[in-house]
């Protein structure tokens, strides 16, 4: 099992990105999927989940801004950022269900 | 909102035994996760629903957990077990779905 990460770049503040998050050896429509994210020199927040039935939950600071999706015929998770922030700078993780045992590597986000 | 409180920071000589605690109301009536993460890795789950360890982590990780007290223990350290150290809920009933805490740097 496997998560690939992609996407991540500079953006200007008020500026828009797209996360994606490619899942191999399950199906991320039967898992929950979650992000998470690591400011420089902090510790791990959670973002965003998606359930399985397509709803999705965010942290109070990204609602709004942040859409989470899911493209079952890719298999795979996307985090939409809109209305970018300096604080939104960070690494970005996804990861299966909401105690994360699977990891993608983390891309990173410059605001 | 619900918050876990942990240590900044725990040191032992290898060999040794490690004990990172992860305190939080009624955590003990909770299933808490632990995540160990190295610099420029993914992290790693290493304990799940407070005392299952997942397929491949060492069986010197255990977990337990009390009251207002989750713990992950760490017997006879090694110099890779050096690392950041989270333990993590989550609850529907939370106003946030998924709580971590501050995290632990684990030192040998």
């Amino acid at each position: 099992m496997q998560l690939v990460e992609s996407g991540g770049d500079f953006v200007q503040p008020g500026g828009s990105l797209r996360l994606s998050c490619a899942a191999s050896g399950f199906s991320v429509r039967s898992n929950y999927m979650t992000w998470v994210r690591q400011a420089p020199g902090k510790g791990l927040e959670w973002v965003s989940s998606i359930y399985t039935g397509g709803n999705s939950f965010y942290i109070d600071s990204v609602k709004g801004r942040f859409t989470t999706s899911r493209d079952d015929s890719k298999n795979t998770v996307h985090l939409h950022m809109d209305s970018l922030r300096p604080e939104d700078t960070a690494v970005y993780y996804c990861a299966r269900e909401l105690f994360m045992d699977v990891w993608g590597q983390g891309a990173t986000v410059t605001v | 909102s619900y918050v876990l409180l942990q240590p900044p920071s725990v040191s032992v000589a290898p060999g040794e035994t490690a004990t990172i605690t992860c305190g939080g109301d009624n955590v003990g009536g909770k299933s808490v996760h632990w995540h160990q993460h190295k610099p420029g890795q993914a992290p790693v789950l290493v304990m799940s629903y407070t005392t299952d360890r997942p397929s491949g982590i060492p069986d010197r990780f255990s977990g337990s957990g009390s009251a207002n007290t989750a713990t992950l223990t760490i017997s006879r350290v090694e110099a890779g077990d050096e690392a950041d150290y989270y333990c993590q809920v989550w609850d529907g009933s939370l106003n946030r779905l998924v709580v971590f805490g501050g995290g632990t740097k684990l030192t040998v």
